[in-house]
C-alpha cells in the first residue's frame, strides 16, 4: 500500500475556476506536509506546507489538512494557465526523517 | 540567497560504470536528502543526510551510497550501472528534519 495517494487526474479546469487537489495518507506518524508544484522538465517547487488542523492560505492557494481523517487538500483559487503543472504531495514523519510523496495530479487550466 | 546547487546536470554512462553526483545545499541547511524519479514509479526516497550521518535510507539496492561533507555538501554515487538507473535524480536541502524541503535542479541520468 503506498503511504501517500493522490487523486491521480489529470484535472482539467477553466482559467478563473478553483482547482481542489486531494491527497491522504496512511502513516499516522505523519505529522508535516507539503505541496509541491513540477512543470515539466523541471524540479519540484515546495508552494505550501501545513503542519497542524485546519486551513493554511497563501495568496490563491490553500492547504487543508485533517489528521483524523488521513487526508491533506489543496485548492488553487482563479486559477491561471501558469497554474498549469504537477502537484505533488508530500508527508513526513519527524521520527524517520524523509518524505513519502504521492504520484501527483497533472493540472491543465484552460484559457 | 542562492538555491540548492546541483552538478552537473545531465550525464550519459553506459552499464557497468559508476557514477557521482553532487549536491550543495542552501546556505546554514544542515539536512540534505536524495530522491530519484522515474516516470513509471515517481518520487523515490534515496537517503537523507544530517551532520555526515546517514539517518534514514530508502529500499534501493547497496550499489546506491552517499555521503556527507562536514560543510554540508553531499555526493551519492551509483556503482554497476543498470538500464534502469536512468531517471532524474534529485537533491533537497532543509533546516533540519521536518522542515520544508527545496530542491535543486536535478541530475539527469542516462544509461545507454
Amino acid at each position: 500500500q503506498k503511504e501517500v495517494e493522490q487523486n491521480s487526474g489529470p484535472l482539467s479546469v477553466p482559467e478563473g475556476a478553483i482547482a481542489s487537489l486531494n491527497c491522504t495518507y496512511s502513516d499516522r506518524g505523519s505529522q508535516s506536509f507539503f505541496w509541491y508544484r513540477q512543470y515539466s522538465g523541471k524540479s519540484p517547487e515546495l508552494i505550501m506546507f501545513i503542519y497542524s488542523n485546519g486551513d493554511k492560505e497563501d495568496g490563491r492557494f490553500t492547504a487543508q489538512l485533517n489528521k483524523a481523517s488521513q487526508y491533506v487538500s489543496l485548492l488553487i483559487r482563479d486559477s491561471q494557465p501558469s497554474d498549469s503543472a504537477t502537484y505533488l504531495c508530500a508527508g513526513g514523519d519527524s521520527n524517520d526523517y524523509k518524505l513519502s510523496f504521492g504520484a501527483g495530479t497533472t493540472v491543465t487550466v484552460r484559457a | 540567497k542562492a538555491g540548492v546547487t546541483q552538478t552537473p546536470r545531465y550525464l550519459i554512462k553506459t552499464r557497468g560504470q559508476q557514477v557521482t553526483l553532487s549536491c550543495s545545499p542552501i546556505s546554514g541547511h544542515r539536512s540534505v536528502s536524495w530522491y530519484q524519479q522515474t516516470p513509471g514509479q515517481g518520487l523515490q526516497f534515496l537517503f537523507e543526510y544530517f551532520s555526515e550521518t546517514q539517518r534514514n535510507k530508502g529500499n534501493f539496492p547497496g550499489r546506491f551510497s552517499g555521503r556527507q561533507f562536514s560543510n554540508s555538501r553531499s555526493e551519492m554515487n551509483v556503482s554497476t550501472l543498470e538500464l534502469g538507473d536512468s531517471a532524474l535524480y534529485l537533491c533537497a536541502s532543509s533546516m533540519a528534519g521536518n522542515q520544508p524541503q527545496h530542491f535543486g535542479d536535478g541530475t539527469r541520468l542516462s544509461i545507454l
